[in-house]
């Protein structure tokens, strides 16, 4: 299973555009690029997915290159309550099991 | 509509007691998993299943059993507690077969001493 790279760790203030890299050199070509959110003491909550190109929705924005070897998820204007661990996952076309990194710990700062 | 609960919240075990912890679903979804996280790690998944009467084994299945009599239904079986299995659970569903986005339950944190 093709593994991803995230930084451990991300520190940014409130109103600021964040932009969080996963990088996936290994990537499948029918493997699907899926972010999650966890809060502390909460379960994970699926954020957005995508294949290639750009895919925007209420609460974030991915950006894969035409590569795919890598991709960012984006969350304009952050908040305090943004302050959580983000997940990339790479998950194949058809498949539901989801295969967990350490993730990225933003803190959001005011 | 609830969406995933899990019960109980939070469980204290002695080494080699068993427990069953439970996850139901209001959602009608097909497909149910149950993740162990241990702290500062991402999840691990222990078992899953892709509708009732199915089950199948995923990571980190050793020292868990399930069942699945019932679409909502989905409990998770520690057989004999060791403190190995110290950890907090999470339950999640999907709608079917290869659905983007799957539904956490809030997690029940486990502690066996």
């Amino acid at each position: 299973l093709a593994k991803t790279t995230q930084p451990i760790s991300m520190d940014s203030y409130e109103g600021q555009e964040v932009n969080i890299t996963c990088s996936h050199n290994n990537i499948a070509t029918n493997d699907y690029i899926t972010w999650y959110q966890q809060f502390p003491s909460q379960g994970p909550r699926f954020i957005i997915q995508g294949y290639k190109t750009k895919v925007t929705n209420e609460v974030a924005s991915l950006f894969i290159p035409a590569d795919r070897k890598s991709s960012t998820l984006s969350l304009p204007r952050v908040s305090l309550s943004d302050t959580a661990v983000y997940y990339c996952l790479l998950r194949g076309a058809g498949a539901n099991n989801l295969f967990f990194g350490t993730g990225t710990r933003l803190t959001v700062i005011p | 509509n609830a969406g995933v609960t899990q019960t109980p919240k939070f469980q204290v075990l002695k080494t080699g007691q068993s427990m069953t912890l439970q996850c139901a679903q209001d959602m009608n979804h097909e497909y149910m998993s149950w993740y162990r996280q241990d702290p500062g790690m991402g999840l691990r998944l222990i078992h899953y299943s892709v509708g009732a009467g199915i089950t199948d084994q995923g990571e980190v299945p050793n020292g868990y059993n399930v069942s699945r009599s019932t679409t909502e239904d989905f409990p998770l079986r520690l057989l004999s507690a060791a403190p190995s299995q110290t950890s907090v659970y999470f339950c999640a569903t999907q709608p079917g077969m290869g659905d983007t986005e799957a539904f956490f339950g809030q997690g029940t944190r486990l502690t066996v001493v």
